[in-house]
């Protein structure tokens, strides 16, 4: 098994562009998210989807869209990147609900100029 | 909004000796989890505690919740280089969806001199 998967694993962006973060997992997982760590800010929520078919927002959604495209994909979509979204991203699944482990991907390096 | 705050937010230590962090919530938790995330890496989950005041062990390090499950702690005994890393707390979220999310601490990041 290969647990989360994200692609890529780090993209240059200049500020305008948009691009589509690729997150999957082999768990048979019901919930994914997406976070960004910033230095000293810890983990932020943008976005979670509890079930396939659902999407919320989080702590930081603004400037981002997701997709639940089915069960084991989550993307994360950035329409207009500006230099502010310049972090790491981390896609994040776990079985259901906040009583079960999170299962993290090797998180995707963003830069924005 | 539900916080939950760690301190301290950076710990050096020399090898062998002990190590402790902490994590305190502003409304009671349900449960805490806690992760730790090596440098260039990605958090890993260590452990949940969920009954008020239960202690886990887990070889060198020890987890404690709260009796109020209001704050929790993790403390490293004998510290090594495998040790170095990022310590995060993490609790259910503020109301609306607190089913499914969790807020992180900050995380206190250790650093081991060897």
């Amino acid at each position: 098994n290969a647990g989360v998967t994200q692609t890529p694993k780090f993209q240059v962006l200049k500020t305008g562009q948009s691009m589509t973060l690729q997150c999957a997992q082999d768990m048979n997982h019901n919930s994914m998210y997406w976070y960004r760590q910033d230095p000293g800010m810890g983990l932020r929520l943008i976005y979670y989807s509890a079930s396939e078919g659902t999407t919320d927002k989080g702590e930081v959604p603004n400037g981002y869209n997701v997709s639940r495209l089915n069960k084991r994909e989550f993307s994360l979509r950035l329409e207009s990147a500006a230099p502010s979204q310049t972090s790491v991203y981390f896609c994040a699944s776990t079985l259901a609900g906040v009583y079960n482990e999170q299962f993290f991907g090797p998180g995707t390096r963003l830069t924005v100029l | 909004g539900q916080q939950v705050m760690q301190i301290p937010q950076y710990q050096h230590v020399q090898e062998g000796e002990d190590f402790t962090t902490y994590c305190n919530s502003s409304t009671t938790l349900s449960n805490i989890q806690w992760y730790k995330q090596r440098p260039g890496g990605h958090p890993v989950f260590l452990i949940q505690l969920v009954k008020s005041g239960e202690v886990k062990k887990q070889k060198r390090l020890t987890f404690q919740f709260g009796e109020a499950k209001k704050n929790s702690s993790l403390h490293i005994t004998a510290t090594q280089t495998t040790d170095v890393g990022t310590y995060f707390c993490a609790g259910p979220g503020a109301s609306g969806g607190s089913n499914y999310k969790l807020t992180f601490g900050k995380g206190t990041l250790l650093t081991v001199n060897p």
